[in-house]
């Protein structure tokens, strides 16, 4: 069953902090890795796409990476800033035409 | 904006009601989906379409109807929901079968069924 964990649940830091948000899932045959950023109630903004060949994407301040052997994506995010705090959601797409969505880590970055 | 647009964005509904939501994108994309994101939990995976063709129904009650009239199209067909199908319902598209490009989304439409 390819399933998708995230952890923390909940983050709060000081802005300036740099952090990681973590992204596990059970099927390394994952196709693509996504992070998306979600503010209440909103849909979903694509943050960062890493396919299955490589290993990380930078965007700005974000940086992603990829490890299929471990099963394991970071998002990283440096001199977080009160403007970062959302909903993070990562998912695996699949050849089977789904993407699998982690629960999300919901981050507070405190002025 | 995303280029995928979703229609209304607030939706309240009876028990006995019919309503649809609308989901619209121009980005040349030919795969489809919804997905139904309720307060705690992942988003789930409801219907797929890929050049208009329905390629997966994730389990979802005859009360959801899809319909897919063209590949910039998607409609979510309502009817005598209940109380617990309130949730926030995404539309997304992709440009290729496994998301090659990667998943663009709609800013949702948020259903309450009272």
């Amino acid at each position: 069953k390819q399933e998708v964990t995230q952890i923390p649940a909940a983050l709060s830091v000081p802005e300036g902090e740099n952090l990681v948000l973590n992204c596990s899932f059970t099927d390394s045959a994952i196709y693509n890795l996504q992070w998306f950023r979600q503010d209440p109630g909103k849909g979903l903004t694509s943050l960062l796409l890493i396919q299955s060949s490589q290993r990380e994407q930078t965007s700005g301040r974000l940086n992603a990476s990829l490890d299929k052997s471990s099963g394991r994506s970071t998002l990283y995010i440096a001199a977080s800033q009160p403007g970062d705090s959302a909903t993070y959601l990562c998912a695996g797409s699949y050849n089977n035409n789904d993407m699998r969505f982690g629960a999300g880590t919901r981050l507070t970055v405190k002025p | 904006e995303t280029g995928v647009t979703q229609t209304p964005r607030h939706l309240v509904m009876g028990m006995t009601n019919k309503k649809s939501l609308k989901c619209e994108q121009h980005l040349g994309h030919n795969a489809m989906y919804w997905y139904k994101q309720s307060a705690k939990k992942p988003l789930e995976l409801m219907f797929v379409y890929n050049f208009k063709e329905q390629t997966e129904n994730n389990s979802v009650p005859s009360r959801f109807s899809p319909e897919c009239p063209n590949s910039s199209h998607l409609f979510l067909h309502l009817h005598t929901l209940q109380p617990e199908d309130s949730a926030l319902y995404l539309c997304a598209s992709t440009g290729q079968q496994g998301g090659d490009y990667g998943y663009t989304f709609g800013s949702g439409t948020r259903l309450t069924v009272v």
